[in-house]
């Protein structure tokens, strides 16, 4: 699986949309971009992925750059609630064996602030 | 549909104890995997399981640790004897295997060894 680089921490205003980078500068063709977020105590939660194409839900939404080498997830009006540990796993989807696994880096650390 | 069930949420118990942590993962999921966090190795995947059969236990840290999937409905993750380092967060987590393979979390199994 390829690596990700992600900031160790981010601040953002109650409000007003949070935008978390993600390098994955080494990403192969069959590898999507997923998102999980985990708040503190509980489990990782997942959010969104995609292949190259933007995606949105009613989460959140997912900017690839059209090289792939780099993702924007994007909380449109972030809540307090939203403060968290956000993690970007690059992963192939579909069948397989090894590769349906989801291999955890250290995360973004965002704080919402009232 | 209900979500990956653990158990026990919380346990402390004694150097030497055996430990065993259960899994039911979602319905109709076929891959079900287990992971461990800790503040200093953060979230780590132990073994993971397609359709009952274990398909890699490289993460499980020595002899002391093993897992069951006797069936597709429930696993186990058994630590005998136990270490106060084993003391962590065990999750289980499930997906389906197949182009939509999105891995959702349990809550979560607080352990405490003293």
């Amino acid at each position: 699986d390829a690596k990700t680089t992600q900031p160790t921490s981010m601040d953002c205003a109650e409000g007003r949309a949070a935008n978390l980078p993600c390098n994955h500068s080494t990403i192969s063709g069959n590898e999507y971009v997923y998102w999980y977020r985990q708040i503190h105590s509980q489990g990782p939660q997942y959010i969104i992925h995609g292949l190259k194409n933007n995606e949105t839900n009613e989460m959140a939404s997912l900017i690839i750059t059209e090289d792939r080498k780099s993702s924007t997830l994007i909380l449109p009006h972030a809540t307090l609630r939203d403060t968290a540990v956000y993690y970007c796993i690059v992963r192939v989807a579909g069948y397989g064996g090894a590769t349906n696994k989801l291999i955890f880096g250290t995360g973004t650390l965002l704080a919402v602030q009232p | 549909d209900a979500g990956v069930i653990q158990s026990p949420r919380h346990e402390v118990t004694e150097m030497g104890q055996e430990v065993t942590l259960r899994c039911k993962p979602i319905s109709g999921h076929n891959s079900l995997f287990w992971y461990r966090q800790t503040m200093m190795r953060g979230l780590e995947l132990l073994i993971y399981f397609n359709n009952n059969v274990p398909i890699d236990d490289s993460g499980m840290p020595e002899d002391r640790f093993s897992a069951k999937m006797p069936n597709a409905s429930f696993s186990t993750l058994k630590i005998q004897p136990s270490e106060p380092r084993d003391s962590a967060v065990y999750f289980c987590a499930s997906s389906r295997r197949g182009m939509d393979n999105t891995i959702y979390f349990g809550e979560g199994s607080w352990l405490t060894v003293v």
